[in-house]
């Protein structure tokens, strides 16, 4: 199984900063990652698919970029409304998929 | 528009059954592979189980082999995961996935 370690666990940053938030997998995904945002009592929401792509609707302040077992998501330009729980997935191995440990993001 | 429903949870006793429905809409239901995964309060997201687009191939994870069986009925548009011998461990909200879209999730609190 492929295991996905996520840091930081938690972060607290000012509005306006920019924000990242780093995934490593165990082997090598290509470039099957998507990351997720989950607010209180509502299912994870896709921010980035396919490692970088923003499906409709994403502010453009949402990035993620890397490849093989190294994957950032940075938020620039932090908005109250970024306050959130942050996942990466990895679905290379469609026969169990994985995420990593999860980052809350918090603003000072 | 994907569309996908979960009912069927509830509180139930430690060593209990219960069954979890999924319906599905607005993509060919019998094209997809489906998955569920759960989230216990206040904890992350962990996958459980997979099945394929015809319901002929399964996995689970580890922590629920031999106890939950995951199926479906495509003339039914519908997902299901049975599960068995549930212990407090299994408490969450359990949601089933179909690529990047997610249900609403159906909570399930096993507890005496």
């Amino acid at each position: 199984d492929v295991q996905m370690t996520q840091s930081p666990s938690s972060l607290s940053a000012s509005i306006g900063d920019t924000v990242t938030i780093t995934c490593q997998a165990s082997q090598d995904i290509s470039k099957f990652l998507n990351w997720y945002q989950q607010k209180p009592g509502r299912p994870p929401k896709v921010l980035i698919s396919d490692v970088s792509n923003l499906p409709t609707g994403v502010p453009s302040r949402f990035s993620g970029s890397g490849s093989g077992t190294d994957f950032t998501l940075t938020i620039f330009n932090l908005q109250p409304e970024d306050v959130a729980t942050y996942y990466c997935q990895q679905y290379d191995d469609l026969l169990a998929l994985s995420f990593g440990g999860g980052t809350k993001v918090e603003i000072k | 528009e994907v569309q996908l429903v979960e009912s069927g949870g509830g509180l139930i006793q430690p060593g209990g059954s219960l069954r979890l429905s999924c319906a599905a809409s607005g993509f060919i239901f019998n094209m997809h592979w489906m998955h569920w995964v759960r989230q216990a309060p206040g904890k992350g997201l962990v996958w459980v189980a997979r099945i394929d687009s015809l319901g002929r191939e399964t996995t689970y994870a580890d922590s629920v082999k031999g106890r939950f069986t995951i199926s479906r009925d495509n003339a039914r548009n519908t997902l299901y995961l049975q599960m068995n011998s549930l212990k407090d461990e299994d408490t969450a909200v359990y949601y089933c996935v179909r690529g990047v879209h997610w249900g609403q999730g159906a909570l399930v609190t096993v507890s005496s």
